[in-house]
């Protein structure tokens, strides 16, 4: 059971590039979410996905896209790279919606920099 | 409004004493959890504690216990007998179902333990 993993552990970017930040669970969990988190700000959700074919937008979701084709898989796509997405991101995912107790499991995360 | 505010930015503690970790937060929903993240250096997101918004008793475990006090809105964690392995960054999150379930997270409080 891998949990939650991310990759790239690590990406450089120059501005105006794209790049996609893959994210893959292996609990079934219906609940998959992405986060920033920039020192002093905590953590702040960009998209969250209640289900495959289901993706809403959290508190900054501009610059970012998301889509959820299957239970699994919850890729973050950066469409045209800016310094002020430099930061790093964690997916997340739990099980679902009904209950509000249930935690959020957590990749590793990625570092992001943009130059 | 902010959904969740931890107004310590840095904690210092004794090892062997007791630290409690202050969290607030806002929400008219009656159904809600609260959850208590622990980030060491490392980077990775820890779950540590859960309390629900029906919970009667305050919920414990190990050294972890939620000081919840239901008509303040506060989710205080409360940490015994600290470790050195205790320094790291702390997160409150709340979780609301009227809101899709989304998780908020506060901004964080950095504790470290004085051998």
């Amino acid at each position: 059971n891998a949990g939650v993993t991310q990759t790239p552990k690590f990406q450089v970017l120059k501005t105006g590039q794209s790049m996609t930040l893959q994210c893959a669970q292996d609990m079934n969990h219906e609940y998959m979410s992405w986060y920033r988190q920039d020192p002093g700000m905590g953590l702040r959700l960009i998209h969250y996905s209640v289900g495959a074919g289901i993706t809403d937008q959290g508190e900054v979701p501009n610059g970012y896209n998301v889509s959820r084709s299957t239970t699994e898989d919850f890729p973050l796509r950066l469409l045209s790279a800016a310094p002020s997405q430099t930061s790093v991101y964690f997916c997340a995912s739990s099980y679902s919606l009904g209950l509000a107790g249930d935690e959020q499991f957590f990749g590793p995360g990625t570092r992001l920099t943009v130059l | 409004a902010q959904k969740i505010t931890q107004t310590q930015p840095g904690m210092f503690v004794q090892e062997k004493e007791a630290v409690t970790l202050d969290c607030t937060y806002d929400t008219s929903d009656p159904s809600y959890g609260l959850f208590w993240y622990k980030q060491p250096s490392s980077g990775e997101m820890i779950f540590l504690i859960y309390q629900g918004s029906y919970d009667q008793q305050n919920a414990t475990e190990g050294r972890y216990s939620l000081n919840f006090q239901k008509a303040r809105k506060s989710a205080n964690l409360v940490i015994s007998a600290s470790q050195l392995g205790d320094s790291a960054m702390y997160f409150c999150a709340m979780r609301e179902r009227t809101t899709g379930n989304q998780f908020y997270f506060g901004t964080g409080t950095s504790l470290t333990v004085i051998p």
